[in-house]
């Protein structure tokens, strides 16, 4: 059984540096097709694909954010890492981790509100 | 990027009715497209993949169907379970691009 958690800080600070930890179980990123992705939903509004990351270190960003963000994983812990740098408040949003299979996120994380505000 | 279009942002209707979404690709991206439901509060739950594919466990009242640019997702009969905000995602390229959503409510 897919299981995702995204793990972080709820308030961020504008100008400040954004550190999200999705934990997963039940795939290894370090098997052949595996990828997470990185989504987020500001309040009331549509979902955003933010970034990408395969299991050979393949990545792929919203070229909108590419300069902000970067993904990272650590097979060891079965864990991703997204930072997004420079936070403002039309960043808040809940941000969810979610399994790629065939191109789409088939297992979600339960999602994690972050709000920017100082 | 390639931009989704949902059509009707929202719509009403009763249970046991029949309702479709419509999804526009703004060029054409074969069939892979996915649709989810997503409940208030909750991670949203992929129902369709690859245009037709019925995921599993998801009841078969929900049916996929489009190729190109256009995809529709249909309820064939409406349970009260199904009200919930849809939403198209294309997978064709990078970068994957949602619809703006469509809310499914009760009349």
């Amino acid at each position: 059984q897919i299981t995702l958690k995204e793990s972080g800080p709820t308030l961020v600070k504008p100008t400040q540096t954004l550190t999200l930890t999705c934990t997963f179980s039940g795939f290894s990123l370090s098997t052949s097709g595996g990828a997470v992705g990185w989504i987020r939903q500001p309040p009331g509004k549509a979902l955003d694909w933010l970034a990408l990351i395969y299991w050979d270190d393949e990545i792929h960003y919203r070229p909108s954010l590419r300069s902000r963000l970067t993904i990272a994983k650590d097979t060891s812990k079965n864990q991703v890492v997204l930072t997004m740098t420079n936070m403002d408040p039309v960043d808040t949003a809940t941000y969810y981790c979610a399994h790629r299979w065939r191109g789409f996120f088939d297992y979600w994380g339960q999602g994690t509100l972050v709000t920017v505000s100082s | 990027d390639i931009q989704m279009t949902q059509s009707p942002s929202s719509v009403s209707a009763s249970v046991g009715d029949r309702v479709t979404i419509t999804c526009r690709a703004s060029q054409g991206i074969s069939g892979t497209l996915g649709w989810y439901q997503q409940k208030p509060g909750k991670a949203p739950k992929l129902l369709i993949y690859a245009g037709t594919g019925l995921q599993s466990g998801v009841p078969s009242r929900f049916s996929g169907s489009g190729s190109g640019t256009d995809f529709t997702l249909t309820i064939s009969s409406l349970q009260p379970e199904d009200f919930a905000t849809y939403y198209c995602q294309q997978a064709n390229s990078y970068p994957y691009t949602f619809g703006q959503g469509t809310k499914l409510e009760i009349k």
